[in-house]
């Protein structure tokens, strides 16, 4: 069954609009979470590190109001795309942190559409 | 820095034939991990497989095993029997540590693998 649970899987919305963006962890705690962006035929971008009580850790060139990540407890990080404009439609993925000997287990996608 | 190098942007492979997919990386650690994932359309990451640096033995799952080659740098995958189900976009990468002690990934540009009937 599935390890890490994103919703919502598909929005479109208004430019202007925020869009918050939920992943969970299922089975275990979460103490860090990684959030992906991909474009089209392209790889996954890393744009943040996700730590359970503490500040995220952003990417170079991510911008930190622009995207903001909140992970208030061990199964659930939040990604909120603030103000978002149609440059900001893309594909967005969580995946779990963990011990580097275990594979990240990666959330479905969501999929954002800003009109 | 570490970086993660997949030269092929397209492969083609008969049913039930064998193919293989290459993956270079950089790095200067001796400690690390590789792994293959795939991503077929519904745009789900799912891992194929995962080598440990500090083995020797090539990993191997089923139809899908690897040539890992430490000194080379080289991480390649084979399919063997490829069935049309295992079309998709496959990314190597490579697993890290941080001064922080979070370990992120590494991902290669990707290779987009179509299996012809």
């Amino acid at each position: 069954g599935a390890v890490v649970s994103q919703h919502p899987s598909r929005v479109i919305c208004k430019s202007g609009t925020s869009v918050k963006i939920e992943c969970r962890s299922l089975d275990f705690q979460a103490t860090t979470m990684f959030w992906y962006r991909q474009f089209p035929k392209k790889s996954l971008m890393l744009m943040a590190t996700s730590n359970e009580g503490s500040k995220a850790t952003y990417e170079q060139g991510v911008e930190k109001d622009k995207f903001l990540i909140n992970h208030a407890s061990l199964t659930l990080s939040t990604l909120t795309v603030t103000s978002a404009h149609p440059e900001d439609s893309s594909f967005y993925i969580c995946s779990t942190g963990g011990p580097r000997n275990q594979p990240q287990h990666f959330g479905d996608g969501t999929r954002l559409s800003i009109l | 820095a570490q970086t993660v190098t997949q030269s092929q942007p397209e492969m083609s492979v008969q049913e039930a034939e064998t193919v293989t997919l290459s993956c270079t990386y950089d790095t200067s650690e001796s400690d690390y991990y590789l792994f293959w994932y795939k991503q077929p359309p519904s745009r789900q990451m799912i891992l194929v497989i995962r080598q440990e640096a500090y083995k020797q033995q090539n990993a191997t799952e089923n139809r899908f095993s690897v040539n890992f080659q430490k000194a080379a740098k080289s991480f390649s995958l084979k399919i063997s029997d490829s069935q049309l189900g295992d079309a998709a976009m496959y990314f190597c990468a490579y697993r890290r540590g941080t001064t922080s002690g979070t370990y992120k990934y590494i991902f290669g540009t990707g290779t987009r693998l179509k299996v012809l009937a």
